[in-house]
């Protein structure tokens, strides 16, 4: 079955340490995203990768860093820069970046920082 | 600049009620529209989307039609069932052209359908 798969489901982290958020896809698509979602509150775009060896910043990147090395591969680090970083954070992949294409959401990874 | 607006949450229905969700944007040109559902615990699905004007997208029962006199992507549903409890957003994406790709999503508005 095509999808995204995002791993862990949830992960603690203690302050002042990085972690790594992984994001697999195996749907064939150009672009990927990460979002982040506090409670209550709509999802905002922390970066996004229109293909591989290239991404830009969103809405909300200070404190975190990705990489594009592989086509089917996204993985986000939360820094120990990133001030509140206790959230759900999602990935997503469309087809690619332009036009109408839709963007096909994973289950998601709830970070929590003790 | 870009925005969607949904009403907020919330909406609390009986079983086999109508549902009526409030969506409208903020966006130059004509954006696409989407709607997605989040049941709990879990990442986003679609749900439904249109494209231009006057579109009408429809899955498991529900509807949105895209108005451009009223900027607005309102969410319908005749008879809503206990399994449709789940958090819904309204999103819409610049239009192409725009070097924006992203999403840019509504706060999300709670249903939850008692039996």
């Amino acid at each position: 079955d095509g999808g995204i798969t995002q791993s862990p489901k949830y992960l603690f982290r203690k302050e002042g340490q990085n972690v790594t958020l992984s994001c697999e896809q195996n749907l064939n698509h150009d672009a990927m995203y990460w979002y982040r979602q506090d409670p209550g509150q709509g999802l905002r775009l922390i970066y996004y990768s229109q293909i591989v060896n290239d991404f830009q910043k969103g809405d909300i990147a200070e404190g975190y860093s990705v990489s594009r090395e592989k086509k089917e591969s996204f993985p986000l680090t939360v820094t120990s820069a990133q001030k509140n970083p206790t959230a759900f954070y999602l990935c997503a992949s469309s087809r690619e970046a332009g036009g109408y294409n839709e963007q096909f959401f994973g289950p998601g990874t709830r970070l929590t920082v003790l | 600049g870009n925005s969607v607006t949904q009403m907020e949450g919330p909406v609390t229905l009986s079983e086999e009620a109508f549902l009526t969700i409030n969506c409208t944007y903020t966006a130059t040109g004509y954006p696409s529209l989407f709607w997605y559902v989040q049941y709990p615990g879990e990442g986003l699905q679609l749900l439904l989307k249109a494209t231009k004007a006057d579109d009408k997208g429809s899955n498991k029962g529900f509807e949105a039609t895209y108005r451009k006199e009223t900027t607005s992507f309102h969410l319908e549903k005749g008879s809503v069932q206990v399994s449709d409890s789940a958090v819904y957003f309204c999103a819409l994406r610049a239009p192409p052209g725009d070097s924006s790709y992203k999403l840019i999503f509504g706060s999300g508005t709670r249903l939850l359908v008692r039996p």
